[in-house]
């Protein structure tokens, strides 16, 4: 069973917009991973937040953590079409990455 | 360019036949893991292995799932007799760790369909 659950499903954008996803998780975790998959290709890891951390910045992505909702975002700014992908959060706990069922963005050009 | 390689890509065999899926982990990786994807289930974590031992493998079907790594250049899933509903993108992905699960790296995944 999955141990997180991204929110929404599905999002559609105009190029330039941000992208704001969310991930839900239901135990304790060491880490919070966001993952990203093109289509027919594997999963390329985005950003690692540990637990005690609340906020991570990498390029023009942005997650944060919140443990006592149990709850991360990941925000994507100005995007672009070349970020329309399916986007996966991933909890790390007890040595085993657990991911969610994926959020499909797509941004139009 | 260090990568996962996985083998092979796409595969179509019948029921009841035996599949086996081959992963070679980046060299120096020390965990490698097994997953799952389909459209009704998402990412499944079937079994993964931390310095060639198996550390957890309750998510794959004893009866007919067995996954192994012979060396560590080497990790197999093996699936017999296969069945439909085996059908799916298998991905194998590696990683770096003492205790904590951090960055994974994933192979391109091997797409099995079973008729």
């Amino acid at each position: 069973s999955q141990q997180g659950e991204e929110d929404p499903q599905a999002l559609s954008i105009q190029e330039g917009e941000n992208a704001t996803m969310n991930c839900s998780y239901k135990t304790s975790i060491n880490n919070l991973q966001w993952y990203r998959q093109n289509s027919g290709r594997g999963l390329v890891h985005l950003i690692l937040i540990r637990s005690n951390e609340r906020e991570k910045h990498s390029g023009r992505l942005r997650v944060t953590l919140d443990t006592s909702k149990k709850s991360s975002s990941l925000l994507i700014t100005a995007s672009r079409a070349a970020d329309t992908a399916s986007y996966f959060c991933a909890t790390g706990a007890n040595s085993k990455l657990t991911f969610g069922k994926g959020i499909t963005l797509s941004v139009r050009p | 360019d260090a990568r996962v390689t996985q083998t092979p890509r796409h595969k179509v065999t019948e029921m009841g036949q035996e599949v086996t899926m081959r992963c070679q982990p980046i060299l120096g990786h020390n965990t490698v893991f097994w997953y799952r994807q389909t459209m009704m289930q998402g990412l499944e974590l079937l079994a993964y292995f931390r310095n060639r031992a198996p550390l957890d493998d309750s998510g794959m079907p004893k009866d007919r799932f067995s996954a192994e790594m012979p060396d560590a250049t080497l990790a197999t899933l093996k699936i017999q007799p296969s069945e439909p509903r085996d059908s799916a993108v298998y991905f194998c992905a590696s990683g770096s760790a003492d205790k904590n699960t951090g960055e994974l790296f994933f192979g391109e995944g091997s797409r099995l369909t079973v008729l």
